[in-house]
């Protein structure tokens, strides 16, 4: 069983439709969690990131965190084109060490 | 700030050949990563220096994988020889803080 596992997609929704992406993962000792975004082609780059457990809010996007139930989740509200790329999770414990999902693609459609 | 810079964006070589894959991390950062990242195995954590000291390179696939770091601002990724099976999108990102990572704009290599 991986560490982290994040269901491929790819998910196509409409524009300003709500899209919800989701990981679990097996180590209770992961203390951060962390969202990439991914362009076509382009690194990963940062979009939220959120310690333990809880909600944090960056305007339309919305990270969340259940450590009872090993599971995390990224919102999007009001979806654009322009949110059409791979999000992948990824999550640490209290060490050097980042363990990435594979990734989810997302299309959004106007 | 120009980010994490790698060269070249490309390469496209044949199957023995040597490859190397070039990096210059964001100025004041003293972590660096190595990442390869393939449609199956998602992104892999292949090597990653502190302060020019490789510290974890477990996640290197065999020998035909080196890398080195001789000073803050470059680290090369040399794969001699290289085989099909290498082909795939290679990163380098660094940071300050270990939990996170910038990344480059990646290697995208093709062994044939």
């Amino acid at each position: 069983q991986k560490e982290v596992e994040q269901d491929p997609g790819p998910l196509s929704v409409p524009e300003g439709a709500i899209v919800s992406l989701n990981c679990t993962y097996s180590n209770s000792a992961f203390q951060y969690f962390m969202w990439y975004r991914q362009y076509s082609r382009k690194g990963p780059e940062l979009l939220m990131y959120t310690y333990s457990s809880g909600n944090k809010e960056d305007g339309r996007f919305t990270a969340q965190v259940d450590k009872s139930s090993k599971y995390i989740s990224l919102f999007i509200r009001d979806s654009q084109p322009s949110d059409s790329a791979t999000y992948l999770c990824a999550m640490s414990p209290n060490t050097d060490k980042l363990i990435f999902g594979t990734g989810t693609r997302l299309q959004v459609f106007p | 700030d120009a980010g994490v810079i790698q060269s070249p964006r490309h390469e496209v070589t044949e199957m023995g050949q040597e490859v190397t894959l070039r990096c210059k991390p964001i100025s004041g950062h003293d972590y660096l990563f190595w990442y390869r990242q393939t449609m199956m195995r998602g992104l892999e954590l292949l090597i990653y220096f502190n302060n020019n000291v490789p510290i974890d390179d477990s996640g290197m696939p065999e020998d035909r994988f080196s890398a080195k770091m001789p000073n803050a601002s470059f680290s090369t990724l040399k794969i001699q020889p290289s085989e099909p099976r290498d082909s795939a999108v290679y990163f380098c990102a660094s940071t300050l803080s270990p939990r996170f990572r910038y990344f480059g704009p990646g290697t995208r290599l093709t062994v044939l």
